[in-house]
């Protein structure tokens, strides 16, 4: 029973290029969660997707980012004409498609993606 | 703004003796907060929820408690080990959302 899986586990990039990060959520999972961790931060929330939706992006950059949960694949996050600043780790996590009975939600993070933008 | 927050600073303790890590959140009620670990070049892994109607949740050696008139949890680790060395991170939800939001979290360092 694989996790929520994710690659590339690193990737590079130049000023200006495109980074496309993906996410395959826990299998049953129906819900995508996409954070950005700068080094010695915490998490900060960018959006959150359910099939073919997006629920929530307050916390995604106005311009070049993008997410996308389709029918069918996985999730991606697109950064276009990358800028050093974007250099982080991405976290992909995925939650079932109901809360628990407790009314709370429980995320299932991947190993991230980590960006490098020379 | 809602916040929520953590000590920023690294917490250095011996072997054997319990962590004590804080989370304090600011201009809201949350329903239930959460504790997830993070290590190093890894995703954060959830360890224990805890209702606002909770005052405190166990599981082995972990403890959270939930003080809504201070406005804070506590999160306790007993007989602390050097495995136990990582990031520390709290979350807040609401009942019937799904968006969670995390502090900054804490770096426990457990000296053997």
């Amino acid at each position: 029973n694989a996790g929520v899986m994710q690659n590339p586990r690193h990737l590079v990039r130049r000023r200006g290029q495109e980074a496309r990060l993906r996410c395959s959520p826990m299998k049953g999972h129906s819900h995508v969660y996409w954070y950005r961790q700068l080094p010695e931060e915490g998490l900060k929330f960018m959006v959150y997707l359910q099939k073919e939706n997006i629920i929530d992006e307050s916390g995604m950059p106005k311009e070049r980012f993008s997410a996308e949960f389709p029918k069918e694949g996985p999730s991606i996050l697109r950064i276009q004409q990358v800028v050093r600043g974007d250099s982080a780790a991405y976290f992909c996590a995925s939650s079932p498609p109901g809360l628990s009975h407790s009314g709370a939600n429980v995320l299932t993070f991947g190993a991230g993606s980590r960006l490098t933008v020379l | 703004s809602q916040k929520i927050e953590q000590n920023s600073e690294a917490l250095n303790i011996q072997e054997g003796k319990t962590a004590t890590l804080t989370c304090n959140y600011t201009n809201y009620s949350p329903a239930y907060l959460q504790w997830y670990r993070q290590d190093p070049g890894r995703g954060p892994v959830f360890l224990l929820l805890i209702r606002e109607n909770e005052k405190e949740k166990r599981k082995e050696r972990l403890k959270v408690t939930f003080d809504t008139t201070l406005k804070q949890s506590l999160f306790h680790i007993t007989a602390s080990q050097p495995a136990d060395s990582a990031t520390y991170l709290c979350a807040r939800g609401y009942t019937g959302g799904f968006k969670t939001i995390f502090g900054a979290g804490t770096r426990l360092f457990v000296k053997a």
